[in-house]
């Protein structure tokens, strides 16, 4: 069964350092999603991307963060400045076009920041 | 805004059938979706309901009833492995989701 991956499983980072996280989506996907979760709380939105471009972006979505879909299978998360609050679970979600309400998440990427 | 209102706990036997509600205040609802996540693993989806009614998939059921801004997932015949923390959700127009704050349920032997 075809599966959303993502590297690293975890990572570990000073602050202020820049860290990318990567995302292959499920190949016939093409709506793409990172969300969020803080230790013991529910997963939150950070960002839709459709068609090479961001279809939507939460207010935690700020001007340290961006995405981008370098080739036809990776879709990247980057953090520029990490701060201490952007330590969580990072996940990587694809779904099918019109069935936004079925998304299929990645294992995440622990980050740490110290 | 958007919210979403689900018990933050529940504990039942194995064999027994439980109950988590959700009910939520939205805008431009289109449906509800129910995720499961075991202890640090990814959201697994369950199911959806765009309609008001009760979907089955085998030992789990989910019900909306979009008049009252409520919907709830039944398991039925519980197992320990059912043990995790379900997540009511509501996707918007352009498909993201907006979580609950997630019912862990503990199963007993």
């Amino acid at each position: 069964e075809p599966e959303v991956t993502q590297t690293p499983s975890h990572q570990v980072t000073q602050m202020g350092q820049e860290v990318i996280l990567r995302c292959v989506p499920i190949s016939n996907h093409l709506y793409f999603y990172w969300y969020r979760q803080i230790l013991g709380q529910k997963v939150e939105f950070l960002v839709s991307f459709y068609n090479n471009e961001i279809s939507e972006k939460s207010e935690i979505f700020d001007d340290q963060f961006s995405v981008e879909r370098p080739d036809g299978s990776n879709f990247t998360l980057k953090i520029r400045s990490t701060k201490l609050e952007d330590s969580a679970m990072y996940f990587c979600a694809s779904s099918e076009p019109q069935e936004g309400e079925t998304q299929y998440f990645g294992p995440g990427t622990r980050l740490l920041v110290l | 805004g958007q919210s979403l209102e689900q018990p933050s706990e529940v504990t039942a036997v194995e064999g027994a059938i439980v109950q988590i509600n959700c009910t939520y205040q939205t805008s431009g609802f289109y449906g509800l979706s129910w995720y499961q996540q075991h202890d640090g693993g990814a959201p697994t989806f369950l199911s959806y309901n765009a309609l008001d009614g009760l979907e089955e998939t085998g030992r789990f059921s989910s019900f909306l009833s979009r008049s009252d801004s409520y919907g709830y997932l039944l398991l039925q015949e519980l197992q320990m492995k059912d043990s995790a923390s379900y997540f009511c959700a509501v996707p918007s127009n352009t498909g993201k989701l907006i979580f609950g704050q997630g019912t862990t349920l503990q199963v007993k032997p």
